[in-house]
């Protein structure tokens, strides 16, 4: 149980293009979305807090305008990078909090392997 | 705000031999420490938790002690096998229900 689906795994593309990941909880539901960024031999850098049906709550320093979020259902949300640039290659995870309460633990997705050239 | 210190940063223990990850945190209001292994890669997995009201947990080869009053908890993993190989993260759960990261553990096993 508790599986979270994230796709895609890989993603190479030039410089100026946007780029949209999905990350899905397939058998449970999820209020609670979290995208995290983590750079090699460094621990996950959370990024921003998905709730659904509300707009997310950005870390400080993530550009909200940049890494957009949408939350728009209960095993959905997407992260899509805007325009992005060499910088913005990384490693994204997302993991999903199941439901009945807020103690509740994470699940995380493969990740998203970024690379920008 | 919650901080989670983690060490060492690697360790390297020889096959069949306990191995040893020691965390503190801050925020004495923090009560839910899961633990997870990332292999190269890889999403990080759950391994093990614990929540304040108890002191020690086990699952066959892991446990996870915690201390409140110091504000100090540990991952053991006895007769470690070379599949144990990874990166280990403590984690504790702040006050907004976020989970703050420990920098990780490169746990080595050596044939």
């Amino acid at each position: 149980g508790a599986v979270v689906s994230q796709h895609p795994s890989r993603v190479i593309c030039k410089s100026g293009t946007s780029v949209k990941i999905e990350c899905r909880s397939l058998d449970f539901q999820a209020t609670t979305m979290f995208w995290y960024r983590q750079f090699p031999k460094q621990s996950l850098m959370l990024m921003a807090t998905s709730n659904e049906g509300s707009k997310a709550t950005y870390e400080q320093g993530v550009e909200k305008d940049k890494f957009l979020i949408n939350h728009a259902s209960l095993t959905l949300s997407t992260l899509t990078v805007t325009s992005a640039h060499p910088e913005d290659s990384s490693f994204y995870i997302c993991s999903a909090r199941e439901r009945g309460g807020l103690g509740q633990p994470q699940h995380f997705g493969d990740g998203t392997r970024l690379s920008i050239l | 705000g919650e901080n989670v210190e983690q060490h060492p940063s690697t360790l390297s223990v020889q096959e069949g031999d306990s191995a040893v990850i020691k965390c503190t945190y801050s925020d004495s209001a923090s009560n839910y420490f899961p633990w997870y292994k990332q292999e190269l890669g890889k999403r990080p997995q759950l391994i093990i938790d614990i929540r304040s009201n108890v002191g020690e947990k086990k699952d066959q080869r892991i446990a996870v002690t915690l201390n409140k009053t110091a504000k100090h908890f540990s991952l053991h993993i006895t007769e470690t096998q070379p599949e144990d190989s990874a990166v280990y993260f403590c984690t504790a759960m702040d006050s907004n229900y976020q989970l703050i990261w420990g920098a990780g553990t490169k746990l080595i096993i050596k044939p």
